[in-house]
């Protein structure tokens, strides 16, 4: 139990559709980042929020957008979803930054058709 | 371009013995090493850590070692139980990077064979 919880668990979008993956982190934890794991490979680095400010960013196109609230929640915001999204994508939360431990949630399935 | 690598897809090891799982890296850069496990429909769990400055960190079961000069670390697992059964991905990052971005490799499917 690493008391990162995402929301929802799995989701079906059609090609195009726009779509909002949800975290909560664990209390206390300023920094959260964003994972996408394709199948069969390990997870590629989205980018990371840091007391709601975005603070730091993968190979992802500006379509891949978040959100960090003061209450340690989170948003991923995907636009014109395209079929090579489908993926797992797994929301990891720190105490702050500098730390080395990243604690994950369980992840979002999602399949676009 | 893998700065990251789990050359290993996959490996079977006997109960009781002791498995070893490897990683290579690229990049000079990085300042400390993680392990996570994944069972399936969960998120990677923390295994392990290790910093740049040391060669070894030990935990209950579980080992890691550094080889800076290689750019090499390896996993050891002694004795392996069958809940150990699980992928295990390697990860690095760097405190000059300016956030916590951790670079994965694709993972080693660790099977304990009772």
């Amino acid at each position: 139990e690493t008391g990162v919880t995402q929301s929802p668990t799995h989701l079906i979008k059609t090609r195009g559709q726009q779509v909002t993956l949800r975290c909560s982190s664990q209390s206390g934890h300023n920094t959260v980042s964003w994972y996408q794991q394709a199948l069969g490979q390990g997870p590629q680095f989205i980018f990371q929020y840091y007391r709601e400010e975005e603070n730091g960013r993968g190979n992802f196109p500006p379509r891949f957008s978040g959100l960090q609230f003061p209450n340690y929640s989170s948003e991923l915001n995907v636009n014109a979803l395209e079929l090579d999204d489908s993926a797992l994508y797994l929301c990891a939360s720190s105490l702050s930054r500098g730390n080395t431990e990243a604690f994950f949630g369980q992840g979002t399935r999602l399949t676009v058709v | 371009d893998q700065q990251v690598k789990q050359n290993s897809p996959s490996l079977s090891v006997q109960e009781g013995r002791i498995s070893i799982l490897n990683c290579d890296y690229t990049n000079s850069m990085f300042d400390y090493f993680l392990w996570y496990k994944k069972y399936p429909a969960e998120g990677p769990t923390f295994l392990i850590s290790i910093s740049s400055i040391k060669d070894k960190n030990e935990d209950g079961r579980f080992t890691v070692f550094l080889n800076k000069s290689a750019k090499h670390l390896s996993l050891h697992i002694v004795p392996s139980q069958p809940g150990d059964s699980a992928v295990y991905f390697c990860a690095a990052g760097a405190f000059n990077f300016g956030n916590e971005k951790l670079t994965f490799g694709t993972g080693t499917r660790l099977t304990i064979i009772p």
